[in-house]
């Protein structure tokens, strides 16, 4: 089975524009989670979806945004880039999104907001 | 207020030895609790997990031991190998919104080092 995917890898914006990334998840996932990684802050959980509904929402201001399709795939959206949105956009994976399910993640998007 | 706290930013180790990573939580609630291990430029891998009703589980050279009455976690690796270096994550879940476990609460991780 193929691992999840995001794309792109690598992006450089500047400050005020706004980025979509994208996350295919496993096949059969449902649930897509999306996270932050910065130095400062570690891993921070942004939002989930499953079957197209955001079912939880971390502490972000809401210039992030998410949605997903029927087909599980995920896009997240930052308006309005702020330098401190500088990080590793991590989305992560799982069958149900239940309390047992392991979540798999991709490798990632890196964003450079100059 | 960190939830989950990995208090040992680094842990380096000699190669065959026994690697020991802690991990300790602040909420009761936290049900499920995963390790993650994760290389520069990539996203984490799932190593293992444990359940609150379990206090140990294993896989492999992996060992993870839950100790809810201390709300402590830790991960042994035995034996150590090179290909081990790598920064470690503890993640807990407490159930979120509806039972999802989207929302995954991560310690900032230890950087293990295994030295030949």
């Amino acid at each position: 089975k193929a691992g999840v995917t995001q794309t792109p890898r690598y992006l450089i914006k500047t400050r005020g524009q706004q980025v979509t990334l994208s996350c295919s998840p496993i096949s059969g996932h449902r649930s897509v989670s999306w996270y932050q990684q910065t130095p400062g802050q570690g891993l921070q959980f942004l939002f989930e979806y499953f079957s197209e509904t955001q079912r939880n929402k971390g502490n972000f201001p809401g210039r992030f945004s998410g949605r997903q399709f029927s087909n599980s795939r995920s896009e997240m959206n930052v308006s309005t880039l702020e330098l401190g949105d500088s990080a590793l956009y991590l989305c992560a994976s799982s069958p149900r999104g239940s309390d047992t399910d392991t979540q798999y993640f991709g490798p990632g998007t890196r964003l450079t907001v100059l | 207020d960190q939830q989950v706290k990995q208090n040992s930013p680094s842990l380096s180790v000699q190669e065959g030895r026994i690697s020991i990573l802690n991990c300790d939580y602040t909420n009761s609630m936290f049900d499920y609790f995963l390790w993650y291990k994760k290389y520069p430029a990539e996203g984490p891998t799932f190593l293992i997990s444990i359940s609150s009703i379990k206090d140990k589980n294993e896989d492999g050279r992996f060992t993870v031991f839950l100790n809810k009455s201390a709300k402590h976690l830790s991960l042994h690796i035995v034996p150590s190998q090179p290909g081990d270096s790598a920064v470690y994550f503890c993640a807990a879940s407490d159930g979120g919104y509806g039972g999802s476990q989207g929302n995954l609460i991560f310690g900032k991780g230890t950087k293990l080092s295994v030295k030949p």
